[in-house]
């Protein structure tokens, strides 16, 4: 079956560093991926669908230069989140679109544990 | 801003007991709903994906259906197995890119 790795699965970095998150496809080709954002005890919140070879769209409240998403390969979107501070602390979850199945169903990564102290 | 409601929150089910949880979105806002299977520390895991009015999909024990016109999907369970123990995702498709998540209902079966 499809599957999509996420690394790291979890990171601890202090206040003002900067993270990179990565979410490949394995075994297909993904033209869209998308960014979510859980904190805890509510909802998953997208963030940002990547489309690959062309700028991110954002959602409504996510500030574009605080996450920066590159989708440079049908294999791989990166989310890093720049200067962070300890209200970015969250999970953060990569969802990508089989470009051969084409439809709606997404395939999800395992999720990164981002804690900033 | 759309709203996507899970009830209940969480439940707890004797194994071999059948059971049901809701997912309630604005119907005016529809294109499609997707229900997902998340267990702790793995990927959530796509069930159906549900885009009709009366739509009913089924996998094994687990079965939806689907009512666009009032704004809800039901999701069962028939003879509970410790397996189904999860969280349960709805998301709501307003279009093919704005996907609203449900906060989800945790389910635990009891043995």
């Amino acid at each position: 079956g499809a599957v999509v790795s996420q690394h790291p699965s979890w990171v601890i970095c202090k206040s003002g560093t900067s993270v990179k998150i990565e979410c490949r496809s394995l075994d297909f080709q993904a033209t869209t991926m998308f960014w979510y954002r859980q904190f805890p005890k509510q909802s998953l919140m997208l963030m940002a669908t990547s489309n690959e070879g062309s700028k991110a769209t954002y959602e409504q409240g996510v500030e574009k230069d605080k996450f920066l998403i590159n989708h440079a390969s049908l294999t791989l979107s990166t989310l890093t989140v720049t200067s962070a501070h300890p209200e970015d602390s969250s999970f953060y979850i990569c969802s990508a679109r089989d470009r051969i199945a084409g439809g709606l169903s997404s395939f999800f990564g395992p999720g990164t544990r981002l804690t900033v102290l | 801003i759309l709203n996507v409601e899970q009830s209940p929150q969480s439940l707890h089910v004797q194994e071999g007991d059948s059971t049901n949880f809701t997912c309630s979105f604005p119907s005016s806002n529809f294109y499609a709903l997707h229900w997902y299977r998340w267990e702790t520390a793995k990927s959530p895991e796509a069930l159906f994906v549900m885009t009709l009015n009366g739509d009913e999909k089924k996998k094994g024990r687990i079965s939806a259906t689907l009512n666009t016109k009032e704004g809800y999907s039901y999701l069962y369970i028939k003879g509970s197995q410790p397996e189904d123990s999860a969280t349960y995702l709805c998301a709501l498709y307003s279009s093919a890119s704005k996907i609203i998540f449900g906060s989800g209902t945790r389910l635990s079966i009891r043995p």
